[in-house]
């Protein structure tokens, strides 16, 4: 079974600082996709970002990069000039080439100090 | 283009009780996944629904049921209830079966067993 780890319960950043969270994944398969959710405290979960594991160019949208480590089963975000708005929980996900079933870590909490 | 809808928001229920929780995909979105989520377990997936068929299920008891109707709309039933089943429960759409599609979350029903 495919399981997601993030070690990092909670990170603090300051504004306009940047901020890197951890994810290790671990899987069979050599297809899959993986994916940054954030929730922020109004519980709507709010996609960050993908990454194709077929892909070896890591996905940066705006802000928000990833560096994806295939061989080593590591998918970190990272938050470029953080901003109050970033503040919410993140969750790091996989999913396996065939179907829609999400696999989440435990979530990192990250707080931004103004 | 509305998003996905679920309903009722909160929901407060009896030990025993049976509850029906409702989610309407986006217009269009033909497939639903239901997922768990509680402090304690993180986010868990439920079921997934296409085209009327389940095709996938997760490790929960036969207390957990779900269905979907001919226009995309599904709901899940959660019988005899317990303490445990306490949590936001979170739907999710997307346009087809398959990875390549993203999946976009409702706003949740948190459900408060008593």
């Amino acid at each position: 079974a495919q399981t997601v780890t993030q070690s990092q319960p909670e990170m603090s950043v300051q504004e306009a600082e940047t901020v890197t969270l951890s994810c290790t994944y671990d899987t069979s398969e050599s297809d899959y996709y993986l994916f940054w959710y954030k929730q922020p405290p109004s519980r709507q979960m709010i996609l960050v970002i993908r990454q194709e594991a077929y892909k070896q160019q890591n996905a940066t949208e705006n802000r928000f990069s990833v560096n994806f480590q295939k061989a080593a089963k590591s998918f970190s975000l990272k938050i470029s000039d953080s901003q109050l708005g970033d503040a919410a929980m993140y969750f790091c996900a996989y999913k396996a080439a065939a179907g829609n079933k999400l696999t989440f870590g435990g979530g990192t909490r990250v707080l931004v100090k103004p | 283009k509305a998003g996905v809808t679920q309903t009722p928001r909160y929901l407060i229920k009896t030990r025993g009780q049976q509850v029906t929780l409702s989610c309407s995909p986006i217009s269009g979105h033909r497939s639903v996944s239901w997922y768990q989520q509680t402090p304690g377990q993180g986010l868990q997936f439920l079921f997934e629904y296409f085209s009327e068929t389940q095709r996938n299920k997760g490790n929960f008891p036969g207390r957990f049921s779900g269905r979907q109707f001919s226009n995309s709309r599904s709901e899940m039933n959660v019988s005899t209830l317990e303490l445990g089943d306490s949590a936001l429960y979170l739907c999710a759409s997307s346009l087809l079966a398959g990875s390549q599609y993203e999946q976009y979350f409702g706003p949740g029903t948190r459900l408060t067993v008593t």
